[in-house]
């Protein structure tokens, strides 16, 4: 069963970056696309993008192009999220989530996220 | 960009039947897949694909499509499944992704 693993709380002053990893389990014997998903405090889930399993395809929401960038360090199976520019807006936990997709009989593909990681607060303060 | 909706909160008495929707044009060529997330929690995947339950999420939990809507239906609804339900789908124009707002099921 593959774990994602975030890394920990990070607080930030307005106008900073942060970077938050994800690193996949030992046990990912295949790499799959993954994605980012955010949450503020009371809200729900959104969409930040998404990097494929070589590091050199990503796709961003609208909300966040020029501000973010996911990479990928295939050697220690870790994915990172940077967001530059932080607001207070930006305050909210970070989620990894593993991609998966299937092409079903009726030739209809179907994507689904799991599993997710633990999460990760960014706290923007100043 | 498409956008997903879903009612804000629904509530179910224990042990009946209740459905969660999720409206968008993004449904009408991609299924949905949907999202438990309890306070203080990662969300979990409960359905995806036309009707298909991960590994440990009990059969009372399925799903169904028709048109721009997909549905999570909860058989016989346990206190346990008081949570936050979040649909998401892939929208075939942008290659994005879009999650619906959540619905908020109070079990009574």
């Amino acid at each position: 069963q593959v774990q994602l693993v975030q890394s920990g709380a990070e607080v930030k002053t307005p106008g900073a970056s942060v970077k938050v990893s994800c690193k996949e389990s030992a046990y990912a014997f295949t790499r799959n696309w993954m994605h980012w998903v955010r949450q503020a405090p009371g809200q729900g889930l959104e969409w930040m993008g998404v990097i494929n399993p070589s590091g050199d395809n990503t796709r961003y929401a609208q909300k966040f192009q020029g501000r973010v960038t996911m990479t990928r360090d295939t050697s220690t199976s870790t994915v990172y999220m940077e967001l530059r520019g932080l607001t207070s807006e930006d305050t909210a936990v970070y989620y990894c989530a593993r991609d998966h997709s299937h092409l079903d009989t009726a030739m209809v593909t179907y994507w689904w996220f799991d599993p997710w990681g633990q999460g990760t607060l960014v706290t923007v303060s100043s | 960009s498409s956008e997903v909706t879903q009612d804000p909160a629904v509530s179910v008495a224990l042990g009946q039947t209740v459905r969660i929707t999720c409206q968008g044009d993004s449904l009408r060529s991609n299924y949905a897949s949907w999202y438990q997330q309890k306070p203080g929690q990662a969300p979990i995947l409960v359905i995806y694909g036309k009707n298909n339950r991960p590994s440990g999420i009990p059969d009372r939990f399925s799903g169904s499509s028709s048109g721009n809507t997909a549905s999570l239906t909860i058989t016989g609804a346990q206190a346990e499944d008081e949570a936050d339900y979040y649909c998401n789908s892939r929208d075939s124009s942008t290659n994005h992704w879009v999650f619906g707002g959540g619905t908020k099921l109070i079990v009574l």
